[in-house]
């Protein structure tokens, strides 16, 4: 059982369209980290969440960390094909020293 | 700048052999991990080294042994490879064990598939 859960697990859209990933857990974290993969490559970080409530920008992409630290969700508004990967969620714990990844969420956006 | 070198990048055994992969970090990071991907799970821990001269078991570590050689490298071993075991490996790294305000850095996998 993933201690979170990701959803949808994939997502297909048009460019130019808009998606939301959401990142669900009954734990509470220290801190919630989205990575970015792309085929035959390692994940690569986008972003870390630390604050309950708090909403970070990166261009095109809003994250935002729930009030409980229990949920995540990423949106990117206005899609485009170089927005194609694995997006994963990630989170941290302040009584050990690991991350938990959720399943992932593959997003296709087609030209 | 290589950052997380792993070798090799694909693999295929046989049942029963055995195998080591190799992993290492030029960022002087102390902390460094070992997981496994596989379809529909994500990522999963395999073993972690919090710093030189420590190693822990992850959520998945059997079967798995690890070493951590130096400040740089942390190998991990398949003694007997199972069928079980074909997966991706991911090797990645961090500054410091509290991951709650860093990111790990991961390496481009290993690719291995056992017969």
């Amino acid at each position: 059982t993933q201690l979170l859960e990701q959803s949808p697990q994939f997502l297909s859209i048009q460019e130019g369209e808009n998606l939301t990933v959401y990142c669900n857990s009954s734990s509470v974290f220290s801190s919630l980290q989205w990575y970015r993969q792309e085929p035959g490559e390692g994940p690569v970080l986008l972003v870390t969440v630390v604050t309950g409530g708090e909403v970070k920008k990166l261009k095109r992409l809003t994250f935002q960390f729930g009030d409980a630290r229990k949920d995540s969700s990423l949106h990117i508004t206005a899609a485009q094909t170089g927005d194609t990967g694995l997006y994963l969620c990630a989170g941290a714990r302040a009584s050990d020293y690991k991350l938990s990844f959720g399943a992932g969420t593959t997003v296709t956006v087609r030209a | 700048n290589a950052g997380v070198t792993q070798t090799p990048k694909f693999q295929v055994l046989k049942t029963g052999q055995s195998m080591t992969l190799q992993c290492a970090q030029d960022m002087n990071h102390n902390s460094m991990y070992w997981y496994r991907q596989d379809p529909g799970m994500g990522l999963r821990l395999i073993y972690y080294s919090a710093s030189e001269g420590t190693t822990d078991k992850g959520e998945v570590p059997n079967g798995y042994n690890v070493s951590r050689l130096n400040k740089r490298e942390f190998s991990l071993r398949l003694e007997s490879a199972a069928p079980s075991q074909t997966s991706v490996y991911f090797c990645a790294s961090s500054e410091s064990r509290d991951l709650s305000n860093q990111p790990q850095h991961f390496g481009d996998g290993t690719r291995l598939s056992i017969l």
